[in-house]
């Protein structure tokens, strides 16, 4: 079963904008993880944040965790048609350590040059 | 390439044969992991192995599939009379961190369709 659950299912936007990205999941986590995938290719890891960490970044995306909401956010600034892809947040669930990640169904980005 | 590597990357097969996937993972890497993801949907976790032993496997996974590792490098996945719901990507991922999952490296996956 998945554990999270993403918002919204498709964005569209036209080059430049901002695209935001939302995560909830139902358990306690170790850590949070957000991938991108592009058309029929695997995934590729973009950012990892901890349970205790809020903010993190990495270029020009800053990935938000808040743990009392059980929500994260992924925001890609200035967006490249290059970022058209599908966006998955994946969950370390607490206490099972070393296990598996349990992806959402992911986020459907087009950016339109 | 030292990445994950997949073979094969497509497999068409006829109802009721079997099929077999290979994934070598990053060469030091000691998890290795599967999923399988159908159209529109994120990927769903199957099995993993720490080394050679298998760690877990997802209560959804039934009698026809198995998954091997041994000497803890390669693994294979293996379904037994595919049905037509088998068809998916089937994907492979390794990662090296001790404790906590960290990152996971994903393979190009391997395309089942199932006629």
């Amino acid at each position: 079963s998945q554990q999270g659950e993403e918002d919204p299912q498709a964005l569209s936007i036209q080059e430049g904008e901002n695209a935001t990205m939302n995560c909830s999941y139902k358990t306690s986590i170790n850590n949070l993880q957000w991938y991108r995938q592009n058309s029929g290719r695997g995934l590729v890891h973009l950012i990892l944040i901890r349970s205790n960490e809020r903010e993190k970044h990495s270029g020009r995306l800053r990935v938000t965790l808040d743990t009392s909401k059980k929500s994260s956010s992924l925001l890609i600034t200035a967006s490249r048609a290059a970022d058209t892809a599908s966006y998955f947040c994946a969950t370390v669930v607490l206490y099972n350590q070393g296990g598996k990640l349990i992806f959402g169904q992911g986020t459907e980005l087009s950016v339109k040059p | 390439d030292t990445g994950v590597s997949q073979d094969p990357r497509h497999k068409i097969t006829k109802r009721g044969q079997n099929v077999t996937f290979r994934c070598d993972p990053i060469s030091e890497h000691n998890r290795l992991y599967w999923y399988r993801q159908t159209l529109g949907q994120g990927p769903e976790f199957l099995t993993y192995f720490q080394n050679e032993a298998q760690l877990e496997k997802s209560r959804l996974l039934s009698d026809r599939f198995s998954a091997e590792r041994p000497k803890g490098s390669f693994s294979t996945l293996e379904i037994q009379r595919t049905e037509q719901g088998d068809s998916a990507m089937y994907l492979c991922a390794s990662s090296a961190k001790q404790g906590n999952t960290g990152e996971l490296f994903f393979g190009e996956g391997s395309r089942l369709t199932v006629l």
